[in-house]
């Protein structure tokens, strides 16, 4: 069983919209978790770290579901410039040093 | 501030060649990850330095992977002898305390034919 698991996508949303991923892991030790970015052919950069209590950044929301081991993105008024693909990173190995990757859910926003 | 470079960006070099990828951190940062993805699959952990120093090499795959950090700064990890599996893009990534701040670099994308 993988670590971390992602749906691939693609999701393809217009502009304006409103759109989530989820990312289910398998470890219920893990204590930190992240949402990456990823541009085509370019390196994954740090959107957003996820807190048990949730984190909000402008149109971005993050959310930790514990008891049934996912995080969440939400992505609202999406933009253009959101298309990319999105990483979920959890935290592991024995002393948490190193990140377990999902695939990636690929997001295109179209005009 | 530079960010963390990686070089080459492309390598083509055939089976059972010999190859070195590079990786200079952000200055300062004692964290040096590496990181692979292979074509269709996710991002996976190779090894972690502090300073000079391997605290987890679990992720190598096997012995013809061998990489180095003299002095503690750049980062050096050489394929010996390439495989076709090998291809893939190679990511380094570094930070100053533990892997939370972790920035990567723009990858080495490595075809072995």
């Amino acid at each position: 069983r993988k670590e971390v698991e992602q749906d691939p996508g693609p999701f393809n949303v217009p502009e304006g919209a409103t759109v989530a991923f989820n990312c289910t892991y398998s470890n219920s030790a893990s204590q930190s978790f992240f949402w990456y970015r990823q541009d085509c052919r370019k390196e994954p950069k740090l959107l957003m770290s996820v807190y048990s209590s949730g984190n909000e950044d402008g149109r971005f929301t993050a959310q930790l579901n514990r008891a049934s081991q996912y995080i969440s993105l939400l992505i609202r008024d999406s933009k253009l410039s959101d298309s990319a693909t999105y990483l979920c990173a959890v935290l592991g190995g024995y002393n948490f040093n190193k990140f377990y990757f999902g695939s990636g859910t690929k997001l295109n926003v179209k005009p | 501030e530079a960010g963390v470079t990686q070089f080459p960006s492309h390598s083509v070099i055939e089976k059972g060649q010999t190859v070195t990828l590079r990786c200079d951190p952000i200055s300062g940062h004692d964290n040096l990850y590496w990181y692979r993805r292979v074509m269709g699959k996710e991002i996976k952990f190779l090894l972690h330095f502090v300073k000079e120093s391997k605290q987890d090499e679990s992720g190598m795959p096997n012995n013809r992977f061998l990489a180095e950090r003299t002095g503690g700064t750049y980062s050096t990890l050489k394929v010996q002898p390439a495989e076709l599996e090998d291809s893939g893009v190679y990511f380094c990534a570094s930070s100053p305390e533990g892997p939370f701040e972790a920035f990567f670099g723009q990858g080495t994308r490595l075809t072995v034919v």
